[in-house]
């Protein structure tokens, strides 16, 4: 079964420019979850998505927001780049559930100048 | 404070030490416990998954959860220097009839061969 697959891996982009980073989950895995990983703060959950709904979210600012589709891919735009939006963004999926297992991605490191 | 406290180290141990890893929390609505790896440039993968007070073995690997205490611990017996990477716990609760899902930030842990 092949995993969770992210994309863009790397990405550099300048302040108050907008970004789309692209999720693909487990074949079968209804439930993506979105994640900023940063040496600071660690592993800050962002939302989680549902069968196409927003079923969980963060205390992140609405510069950050996702949408998931019929085939359960995601994708997460972050508008208005700052600075401190240089981070890993981590996507994960699971077949239900946030406590369930959850299968992580490898990342796409957003670099903001 | 913090809802998880997690000692960020780095560790550095010989290979065949017993390694102990530890978070606290202060939220007792906490139910379900994990424990992820990760290596350099990789998604966190789940380790342990537990739910109640106790330990849970794996392997080389046993989780312990102290509910009373607010304390869980992953104690790696025989490290080897594959277990070098950062190791995250995280914890769930339910809040308003959806899941919160926290980690903590994150220990490096380095097995010298």
């Amino acid at each position: 079964k092949a995993g969770v697959t992210q994309t863009p891996r790397y990405l550099i982009k300048t302040r108050g420019q907008q970004v789309t980073l692209s999720c693909s989950p487990i074949s079968g895995h209804r439930s993506v979850s979105w994640y900023q990983q940063t040496p600071g703060q660690g592993l800050q959950f962002l939302f989680e998505y549902f069968s196409e709904t927003q079923r969980n979210k963060g205390n992140f600012p609405g510069r950050f927001s996702g949408r998931q589709f019929s085939n359960s891919r995601s994708e997460m735009n972050v508008s208005t780049l700052e600075l401190g939006d240089s981070a890993l963004y981590l996507c994960a999926s699971s077949f239900r559930a946030v406590q369930e297992t959850q299968y992580f991605g490898p990342g796409t490191r957003l670099l903001v100048l | 404070q913090k809802e998880v406290e997690q000692d960020p180290g780095p560790l550095s141990v010989p290979e065949g030490a017993i390694v102990s890893l530890n978070c606290t929390y202060s939220n007792s609505a906490f139910q379900y416990f994990m424990w992820y790896r990760q290596y350099s440039r990789k998604g966190p993968e789940l380790l342990m998954y537990t739910y109640s007070s106790g330990n849970k073995e794996d392997g080389r690997f046993t989780a312990q959860v102290d509910k009373s205490s607010k304390y869980i611990s992953l104690f790696i017996r025989d490290s080897q220097p594959s277990d070098s990477a950062t190791y995250l716990c995280a914890m769930t609760y339910t809040q308003g009839g959806s899941e919160k899902l926290v980690f903590g930030k994150g220990t490096k842990l380095t097995v010298n061969p």
